[in-house]
Formats: structure tokens, sequence, C-alpha cells
């Protein structure tokens, strides 16, 4: 099994800023997946997290505007940059163990 | 189309009905998700299939490969059922998961 957590749980920014979303794992992982839910959707993946070479971004979705870092086995960030309203939605990180799924809590963001 | 479709979209009952959620998907898979996530945004995985049948307590998941479908059913249902249900694939060897839009279920008292 995998527990996940992720900083901060919800934020407030306003547009032309920058957030970044921190997810740490219990275990050493080798993928870590960021989705977004945008209110009311389900979910979408923005980029998938290996530790060690560049993330892999989903068509639609780019490094300027939501840089990864991945410095170790059990930790990544996600940053939104220049945020606009658009960009209010829940950002989940996620793992695989066992061929089980396992999701952090959600980073409820809201851009003013 | 999406690759992923659940029916219904929402869905209301009595407490102590039977629910039957319904996913189809239109690509080969590995593996098919279900999910449940609470009105605070949490997500758990309820289960994972790759063939037949799952069983936990009063949640059953079905999968039929053949016709690239799979139910959720709910026996019993219980007012604390109510959350989203999102049905979600994997496919190949990639680990990254494809989700439904997924379906509203309010279980009333």
């Amino acid at each position: 099994s995998a527990v996940i957590s992720q900083k901060p749980s919800r934020d407030i920014c306003q547009r032309g800023t920058s957030l970044t979303i921190q997810c740490q794992v219990d275990s050493q992982v080798t993928m870590m997946f960021w989705y977004r839910q945008q209110p009311g959707q389900s979910l979408t993946l923005i980029a998938t997290a290996n530790q060690g070479s560049e993330a892999t971004y989903e068509s639609g979705f780019v490094i300027d505007k939501f840089p990864i870092s991945r410095p170790n086995l059990t930790f990544s960030t996600l940053t939104v940059s220049n945020m606009s309203p658009e960009d209010s939605s829940i950002y989940l990180c996620s793992v695989s163990a066992g061929g089980e799924q396992y999701f952090g809590p959600g980073t409820r963001l809201t851009v003013t | 189309k999406n690759e992923v479709e659940q029916s219904p979209q929402n869905l209301t009952a009595q407490e102590g009905e039977f629910i039957t959620i319904n996913c189809s998907y239109s690509v080969g898979i590995s593996a098919l998700h279900w999910l449940q996530q609470h009105p605070g945004g949490g997500i758990v995985s309820l289960f994972m299939l790759s063939s037949g049948k799952k069983k936990h307590g009063r949640l059953i998941a079905t999968i039929n490969i053949q016709e690239k479908h799979s139910s959720l059913h709910i026996t019993a249902s219980h007012p604390r059922d109510s959350a989203v249900y999102i049905c979600a694939v994997s496919a190949g060897g990639a680990q990254k998961l494809v989700f439904g839009q997924g379906t509203r279920l309010t279980i009333n008292p």
C-alpha cells in the first residue's frame, strides 16, 4: 500500500501568481502521476513524473505552465504557473503500488 | 466520444435499494478500476479488475472483456454510500489511468 500526503490542502491565489504543490509518498515508487479535476469534471492526467528524468506531459499540458520536480523516489512537486481563473481545480497526485492506485487528498486551488 | 463512458451520470435512490453503475470502454485495457470520491475530494480505490468478478462487503464489480463493459453493484445501499463513483482504465504496461466522467450517487434515508 501507499499513503500519500499533499500540501497545501487548499489555497486561494491571485491571477498571475504561481503555486507549488507538494506530494509525499510513504514508500518509494518509480512513477508519480499528477491529475487535474476541474469543477464538475472527472480527472485528467497532466503528466507523469519519473525520478531522474524529465516529466512526460499529456496533450494540452506544457512544462512552462506546469513544471514538475521529482528529486527522489518519494517526493514530487507540481507548480501551476502564471495562474488564471481557468486553473481553479483540484490537483491530485497518484501512485501505483502492487497494481493498486493510490491518490493523495488533493489540493483545492481557487484563482481569483 | 470518450474512451471511457459511464452511465448513469446521476443516480438517486432510497436506502436499501440495489444499485448498478455501468462502464463501457473503447480501448484495449490491462485493468479496470472502480474508484470512490467523497464530497471532500479524496479518492479511494474500490476494485481493480482484469477479468471476472470481485466482491468486497456490499460492493460487487464485474467485467466482461469481450464486451468491454464493467458494472459496479451496491447491495442494501446506505446514505453513506453517497459519493461519486469513477471508472478508470489502464492500457498496456502503462500505470496511468483514463477516467470516465463519474456517476454521482445519492442515497436518501
